[in-house]
């Protein structure tokens, strides 16, 4: 099993300027999430899927859409991209009860926001 | 308000001391999960422990234990005799489940240095 991945690893991107971070497991699991993690404020949520065709908002959602085709796929998408959304993005994935269990994280993506 | 609170932002100690990484949260939910996360300097998220509402039992791990106490909302993780390899990043989290949430909520972090 791969587990969780995401690509890219690194993203360097303008203001104004839209793009996908990919994330997607093999592990059969409902729930996924995606994070970002900036210094001093700990991982936020930003947006979580309890399965397919399912999503809901997290703690920091403006400025990120997501949706959920597939059991295995849970893309991020920024529109338009901001220096504030300068951070690293973790993908997460877990089994059953969703948040009750052990996440699974993939490597993360640093993204830069020019 | 659903919160975790790390007040420790880094920590250092030297090898062989014995670490205790503080955790407070706060949640009306009277059913709910607490865990631990390490990220090491290489940044991937290792899972550590996982613990529900209802189970007060501490738990040990090798050198790891874990206090958790209701009574002062409290999931405090201890290093005994700590290694350089623990050096890393530690996410106390509180999950929130509910019939229209499903959300887990970390708090800052506490950075852990051992010192040779």
């Amino acid at each position: 099993n791969a587990g969780v991945t995401q690509t890219p690893k690194f993203q360097v991107l303008k203001t104004g300027q839209s793009m996908t971070l990919q994330c997607a497991q093999d592990m059969n699991h409902e729930y996924m999430s995606w994070y970002r993690q900036d210094p001093g404020m700990g991982l936020r949520l930003i947006h979580y899927s309890v399965g397919a065709g399912i999503t809901d908002q997290g703690e920091v959602p403006n400025g990120y859409n997501v949706s959920r085709s597939t059991t295995e796929d849970f893309p991020l998408r920024l529109l338009s991209a901001a220096p504030s959304q300068t951070s690293v993005y973790f993908c997460a994935s877990s089994y059953g009860g969703g948040a009750n269990n052990e996440q699974f994280f993939g490597p993360g993506t640093r993204l830069t926001v020019l | 308000a659903q919160k975790v609170t790390q007040a420790q932002t880094e920590i250092s100690v030297v090898e062989k001391e014995d670490v205790t990484l503080d955790c407070v949260y706060e949640t009306r939910d009277t059913t709910y999960y607490l865990f631990w996360y390490k990220q090491p300097p290489s940044g991937e998220l290792v899972f550590l422990i996982r613990r529900n509402s209802f189970d007060e039992q501490n738990e040990i791990s090798g050198r790891y234990s874990w206090n958790f106490q209701k009574s002062t909302s409290s999931f405090n993780f201890t290093i005994t005799a700590s290694q350089v390899v623990d050096s890393a990043v530690y996410f106390c989290a509180l999950s929130l489940r509910s019939y229209n949430t499903d959300k887990l909520i970390f708090g800052t972090g506490t950075r852990l240095q051992v010192f040779p």
